[in-house]
């Protein structure tokens, strides 16, 4: 059974502070994504990784993919209270099929 | 539109009754998917079109669970004699292509709570 788990599931810090969100999945794929969530909101769509060794970098987030050890980390750089969200990470099955993480919330406090 | 957009916002419905849900997906989007949340979850795959055709139902529960996509833009997904434990956010996304050279793009969900 296809599986992908985020690594931790709440996450609370501090701004200004570098944190690191992990994503495993169990079967090997070559197409990774992370999503951003906002409390009642839709998803927003951060990252599309597509092969291994991709690293992608939007402002203070950025997101990187190996493959051969099938695991994706999304890294937090100073944060700040504006990234407070929940982060999902997803694995591509088949031609277009999402399978998604348990989410990974986020709180960044002053 | 600019977005996908999804009716009703909010579905309040007694068990037993059937529900449609509707989906207007990005103009030109190829692709559309449903997905079902649970609260504290992430999003589980129902089912996607590719056009009008149907391309994969494996995530649709069981049979009381329906989707058609007739002309290639509007979609509707039907929940027969619903029961409580349908209760969940449903939401639709589109995308311009096969997901491996795009990403979703999700609307804003149908809110479904069975009573």
């Amino acid at each position: 059974e296809l599986k992908v788990e985020q690594n931790p599931l709440f996450l609370s810090m501090q701004e200004g502070k570098n944190y690191t969100i992990y994503c495993n999945y169990s079967t090997t794929s070559d197409r990774l994504y992370w999503y951003r969530q906002d409390p009642g909101k839709s998803l927003e769509s951060l990252f599309v990784l597509l092969s291994n060794g991709a690293v992608k970098q939007e402002g203070r987030l950025m997101a990187s993919l190996d493959t051969k050890a099938r695991l994706s980390t999304l890294h937090i750089t100073a944060a700040v209270h504006d990234l407070s969200a929940t982060y999902f990470c997803a694995r591509g099955q088949g031609a277009q099929k999402l399978v998604f993480g348990q989410g990974t919330r986020l709180t960044i406090n002053p | 539109g600019a977005g996908v957009s999804q009716s009703p916002r909010y579905k309040v419905t007694k068990r037993g009754q059937d529900v449609a849900l509707r989906c207007d997906p990005i103009s030109g989007h190829v692709s559309l998917y449903w997905y079902r949340q649970a609260l504290g979850q992430g999003p589980e795959f129902l089912t996607y079109f590719n056009y009008e055709a149907q391309q994969d139902k494996s995530g649709l529960p069981n049979d009381r669970f329906s989707a058609e996509r007739p002309e290639g833009s509007i979609s509707t997904l039907t929940i027969q004699r619903t029961e409580q434990r349908d209760s969940a956010m449903y939401r639709c996304a589109s995308s311009s292509g096969t997901v491996s050279n795009s990403p979703l793009h999700f609307g804003n969900g149908t809110r479904l709570t069975v009573t």
